[in-house]
């Protein structure tokens, strides 16, 4: 199948660091992402990571890639309130297709 | 400004009254792309185009239509809409397939 999962929701304090998870079933993706969606709005591309690299670092975020275990992560440091939003990771099964996951909902409390 | 822009960005309508979302890019992408974001169940893929004229269905075609008579547009038709298309929906645009997707602010469709 083509299942991408997250967590649903992720609560952290303002000035912690965020860690948002996820499982993708092809391995043969070729690029995975990040996406962030703000209330009302779009999804603006955060980040993403080609497949034969561990890990990308963009400023304040991460993108830690286990292929082994089909697993990607986003860490976003120092949170800020600003980064309250919907993030989805989504993979490439086929080069003209984007998998989504269902999207993590980050809370970030003062 | 590189963009997607989407119109409209909201319309309710009833059932079986034909309705057009337009998409339009000025980044000069080749690749073109429909999605619907429904909430629990993430964005799913309703269409693509690779290019002019070349057009394929994504996961959830049922029910829609789209055109690509050039590059830069890429319009999501329905013919004859339903309740259950009631959704919101972003059209996406790429440089190449594979490439990352820059997205519209979505056009939020309801279907009564």
């Amino acid at each position: 199948g083509e299942d991408v999962e997250q967590s649903l929701f992720l609560s952290v304090r303002e000035g912690d660091s965020s860690v948002i998870n996820c499982t993708y079933t092809d391995s043969s993706s070729t690029y995975l992402y990040w996406y962030k969606q703000e209330p009302g709005a779009g999804l603006q591309l955060l980040t993403y990571i080609f497949s034969n690299m561990d890990m990308k670092q963009d400023q304040r975020l991460t993108v830690l890639l286990n292929k082994k275990d089909k697993h990607l992560s986003l860490r976003i440091a120092d949170t800020q309130t600003g980064d309250s939003a919907i993030y989805f990771c989504a993979e490439t099964p086929t080069a003209s297709k984007l998998t989504f996951g269902t999207g993590t909902r980050l809370q970030v409390t003062l | 400004e590189a963009q997607v822009t989407q119109n409209p960005r909201y319309l309710i309508t009833v059932t079986g009254k034909k309705l057009t979302v337009t998409c339009s890019q000025n980044m000069n992408h080749e690749y073109m792309s429909w999605y619907r974001q429904d909430p629990g169940l993430g964005l799913r893929q309703i269409y693509y185009s690779m290019n002019v004229e070349v057009t394929d269905k994504g996961d959830v075609p049922e029910g829609y239509k789209v055109s690509r008579k050039e590059k830069r547009n890429f319009p999501l038709i329905l013919e004859s809409p339903s309740p259950n298309q009631t959704s919101l929906y972003f059209c996406a645009s790429s440089a190449g397939t594979g490439q990352p997707q820059h997205f519209g602010d979505g056009t939020r469709l309801s279907i009564l």
